[in-house]
């Protein structure tokens, strides 16, 4: 069956640490991959996207590296601040065409 | 500016009663979507709207019916509700409807069924 798995239901770091998310996923050959942040009582909000031929992005301090071999996509935080903490999902298509579909998230804390 | 709103924030009913959620988007976005994110947290696809017409459907029970107006506006209609329907229900917007688009959600509603 197809399964998204974001590695841990909770992430806590310290301040001006590097915060590293996992994304793996199972019986998808995905074309894209989303990264989402979502604040308590909010809707997500987009920060980045990856396509399969693309290994690396990056925006401001975010990095997100995409391998399909490895089935798994990971979300690097830089210089984390407390701002920063949230519950960041990530999210998949098989093609242009196909609906997103969501992991569960992963609850990032960064503490001062 | 908002840009996808959603009324109302927060619903309250009983078990068997039948509610509305409005959702409208002015970004001019040609399609809009319906999640569910249930108390474990999973926003699962419920429905997407392309111009007005249903493009996606993703095994929904009946109960939910979605109406469209016009491209800007996208109604979740709920009919005998019942506890397992209790979740927090985004609407979002995209530019197209491919998963190119960067998707732009609502604050949510959150629907709770005693």
């Amino acid at each position: 069956s197809q399964k998204i798995e974001q590695n841990s239901e909770a992430l806590n770091i310290q301040e001006g640490k590097t915060a590293t998310l996992t994304c793996n996923y199972t019986n998808y050959s995905p074309a894209y991959l989303q990264w989402y942040r979502q604040d308590p009582g909010r809707g997500p909000v987009f920060l980045l996207l990856i396509r399969e031929n693309e290994k690396e992005k990056r925006k401001e301090r975010l990095k997100v590296t995409f391998d399909t071999t490895l089935k798994q996509s990971l979300f690097h935080v830089t210089a984390s601040q407390p701002a920063d903490s949230a519950t960041y999902l990530c999210a998949l298509a098989n093609s242009g065409n196909t609906p997103l579909v969501f992991g569960k998230g992963t609850r990032l804390s960064v503490i001062a | 500016d908002t840009a996808v709103s959603q009324t109302p924030k927060y619903l309250v009913t009983q078990m068997g009663n039948d509610k509305s959620i409005k959702c409208e988007q002015n970004l001019g976005h040609d399609t809009m979507y319906w999640y569910k994110q249930d108390s474990k947290k999973f926003l699962k696809i419920m429905f997407s709207y392309n111009n007005k017409e249903l493009i996606i459907n993703e095994t929904v029970p009946n109960r939910f019916s979605p109406k469209s107006p016009d491209k800007a506006h996208l109604n979740l209609h709920i009919n005998s509700l019942e506890l397992g329907d209790s979740a927090v229900y985004f609407c979002a917007s995209s530019p197209g409807g491919g998963a190119l688009d960067t998707q732009y959600f609502g604050p949510g509603t959150r629907l709770t069924v005693l």
